[in-house]
């Protein structure tokens, strides 16, 4: 079955630009993340969708950011006004709702973000 | 804020050695996981423990949790160098209903 895609791949765009990244999950799985990842480093947790419950923004570096899950499906994640500080991958993962019992994450290959 | 902690951030072993990594996190936790990535490509799962389990197997993984030490390790044994890759341990909170936490990661070079 389809994995967790991701688009673009690569984006490079201008300080102060507005980006959007698409996100498509498996189908089925209500939870679905963004994070993001800067060189070398580990995964930084942006926001949280998990059905139709209130998405779960305590990530989010700041209002420039912000995401949106249509339909419980695909979601974009926006970023307003570019700065270079915002340069990193964006990953995306979905999963079944994790409940207590804890769900694997599937993430998809991410979008590479560089802001000249 | 980081939760879980590895260690090695680098490990380097030649084909065939066994390769152990460790994890170290702060607050109680409902399961934890470990997850693998190939440069250039998202994480992919390896092996998830619950937190009443000691230890789980799976072919040449083997992971053990010792929730009154808040620690994890990671046992790769025979390593391939298509082993190469970052490691990274992922916790979740008490309830489970929570985004994971995941660590920096240990980057381990199997050389053939």
């Amino acid at each position: 079955g389809a994995g967790v895609s991701q688009s673009p791949s690569n984006k490079v765009t201008e300080k102060g630009k507005d980006v959007e990244l698409r996100c498509d999950p498996i189908s089925g799985h209500t939870a679905l993340y963004w994070y993001r990842q800067s060189l070398g480093q580990g995964l930084e947790f942006l926001i949280y969708f998990q059905g139709n419950s209130a998405p779960d923004k305590s990530g989010l570096p700041s209002d420039r950011f912000s995401a949106e899950r249509t339909g419980g499906s695909v979601s974009t994640l926006t970023i307003q006004r570019t700065q270079q500080e915002d340069s990193a991958v964006y990953l995306c993962a979905s999963s079944l709702p994790p409940g207590a019992g804890g769900q694997p994450q599937h993430f998809g290959d991410g979008t590479r973000l560089s802001i000249l | 804020s980081q939760q879980g902690e590895e260690d090695p951030q680098a490990l380097s072993i030649q084909e065939g050695e066994n390769a152990t990594m460790n994890c170290s996190y702060k607050t109680s936790i409902n399961n934890l996981q470990w997850y693998r990535q190939n440069s250039g490509r998202g994480l992919v799962h390896l092996i998830l423990i619950r937190s009443n389990e000691r230890e789980k197997h799976s072919g040449r993984l083997r992971v053990t949790l010792d929730t009154s030490k808040k620690s994890s390790s990671l046992l790769i044994t025979a390593s391939r160098a298509a082993d190469t890759a970052s490691y990274f341990c992922a916790t979740d909170g008490p309830s489970g209903n929570t985004p994971l936490v995941f660590g920096k990661g240990t980057r381990l070079s199997v050389i053939a």
